[in-house]
């Protein structure tokens, strides 16, 4: 089975801090996303990875930047936490292609 | 550019059925759907791609009309273990990387 795995899932942070969320996936995929997911706005796309190294910004891409050394690891980071970043982050992987989207367990942050 | 999913919720008995629409604005690569429970990750159930194939779900099927860019989930027969929210992901043509997703339909089936 594919495994998605997210490092934390509960985190409080204060205004200001450095944040970082990491995602692993053990399936050798291609793809990789960060998503965050609101009430009423379903999930929106922050960053998405279709190589190491390689990144390209999604929907709502700012007060947000990732890194992708591995392969198989994809990291989101938030540089300066606000408020208006409190909420669930979902990460996800996939193959290339029409493929299925893989889905962690998601991170819920809370920004003090 | 999300796409725009009907209803927003819905209720439902057991054994009744549903129908969750999706509409894009752009041509589309691919639908997918998903449905997620509450606490948990969302989980895959449908793909349609452009010219008709489809990989599906058990009791679970769709549509996608390309000519409009729409989409819609059948849920037949529906039962308790439906409840959840269902999340239409659209691919456009072109860029067949991202998946865009819908602000969800929160679908409750009662006894």
């Amino acid at each position: 089975d594919v495994k998605v795995t997210q490092s934390s899932r509960y985190l409080v942070k204060r205004t200001g801090e450095k944040v970082f969320l990491e995602c692993v996936q053990d399936m050798d995929h291609e793809n990789m996303f960060w998503y965050r997911q609101d009430p009423g706005l379903g999930l929106r796309l922050i960053y998405f990875s279709y190589d190491v190294k390689m990144k390209e910004k999604g929907d709502i891409p700012e007060g947000y930047s990732v890194s992708r050394e591995k392969k198989e690891r994809f990291s989101l980071i938030l540089e300066s936490a606000s408020t208006n970043q409190t909420s669930m982050y979902l990460c996800a992987s996939s193959l290339l292609g029409p493929a299925i989207w893989f889905f962690g367990p998601g991170t819920r942050l809370t920004v003090l | 550019q999300q796409p725009v999913q009907s209803p927003q919720a819905v209720i439902l008995r057991e054994g009744e059925d549903a129908v969750i629409n999706c509409s894009s604005s752009k041509a589309l690569y691919s639908v997918h759907w998903y449905r997620q429970k509450h606490g948990e990750a969302p989980v895959f159930l449908m793909i349609l791609l452009k010219g008709g194939e489809q990989k599906g779900h058990d009791k679970i099927s769709a549509s996608f009309n390309e000519k409009k860019q729409q989409s819609s989930l059948y849920l037949t027969a529906s039962q308790l273990s439906y409840s959840g929210t269902y999340f239409c992901g659209t691919q456009p043509s072109g860029s067949a990387r991202q998946l865009t997703f819908g602000s969800g339909t929160q679908l409750t089936v009662l006894p």
